[in-house]
């Protein structure tokens, strides 16, 4: 266990739809990163938050937005779903701004879009 | 950014010490070499990391060059629970734009 947590687990929805995956960092966590994993491909990042302020941006769509809360939760938003943004979605947080810390991921989100 | 190069995949017996080398030619002075090991429908995990020379955890070795241009992930005695996907990952941790990518990583398969 990894100390990050990641809901829904499982999200199946249709094309055009929007929806939010949720994630929380491990405790004492300030950088939180999303990355995406289509079927037999390697991990794309897509965004980095530290303390609540986006830092970098990766391969991330327009349709795509994500923010970090005081809490330091982070939500990844997805909308006008396209069959092509049926992948896994994790999320990592490293005690660090530096993305050659240690990053520790949560188990995913499994998004299918029919 | 310095790019890898990594085999697609792998093949080994159990009981096997495995090797991975993964090639970055244009390795920046202040880059780290950092690997990850990630089982099917997870999230990777970090094994390993370094900068010059040899390091040595409870799961692994990585060797490092003098010149830094590769670096070789060693899996001593390897089990059927060690077939998973390793990645090879190379920066200096600067928050800049240029993010330390992932990539496809190497497939490695341990056979009983």
């Amino acid at each position: 266990d990894s100390g990050v947590t990641q809901t829904p687990k499982h999200l199946i929805t249709a094309t055009g739809q929007r929806v939010t995956l949720r994630c929380s960092p491990r405790s004492g966590d300030l950088s939180v990163y999303w990355y995406q994993q289509s079927l037999d491909q390697g991990l794309q990042f897509l965004i980095q938050y530290y303390n609540g302020e986006e830092r970098a941006k990766g391969n991330i769509l327009e349709r795509f937005s994500a923010q970090q809360f005081p809490d330091l939760h982070s939500e990844l938003n997805l909308s006008s779903l396209e069959l092509g943004d049926s992948a896994l979605y994790f999320c990592a947080s490293s005690e660090s701004i530096a993305d050659d810390y240690e990053q520790y991921f949560g188990p995913g989100t499994r998004l299918t879009v029919t | 950014l310095a790019k890898t190069t990594q085999p697609i995949s792998m093949d080994s017996y159990e009981g096997q010490e495995v090797n991975i080398t993964c090639s970055h030619n244009n390795i920046a002075t202040n880059d780290y070499i950092t690997w990850y090991q990630q089982f099917p429908s997870q999230g990777p995990r970090f094994i390993i990391q370094g900068y010059k020379t040899k390091v040595t955890n409870e799961v692994a070795s990585l060797f490092i060059p003098a010149d830094r241009k590769s670096s070789t992930l060693s899996l001593p005695r390897v089990s059927l629970s060690d077939t998973a996907v390793y990645y090879c990952l190379v920066g200096d941790g600067d928050f800049g734009n240029e993010k330390l990518t992932f990539g496809t990583g190497t497939r490695l398969t341990i056979i009983p």
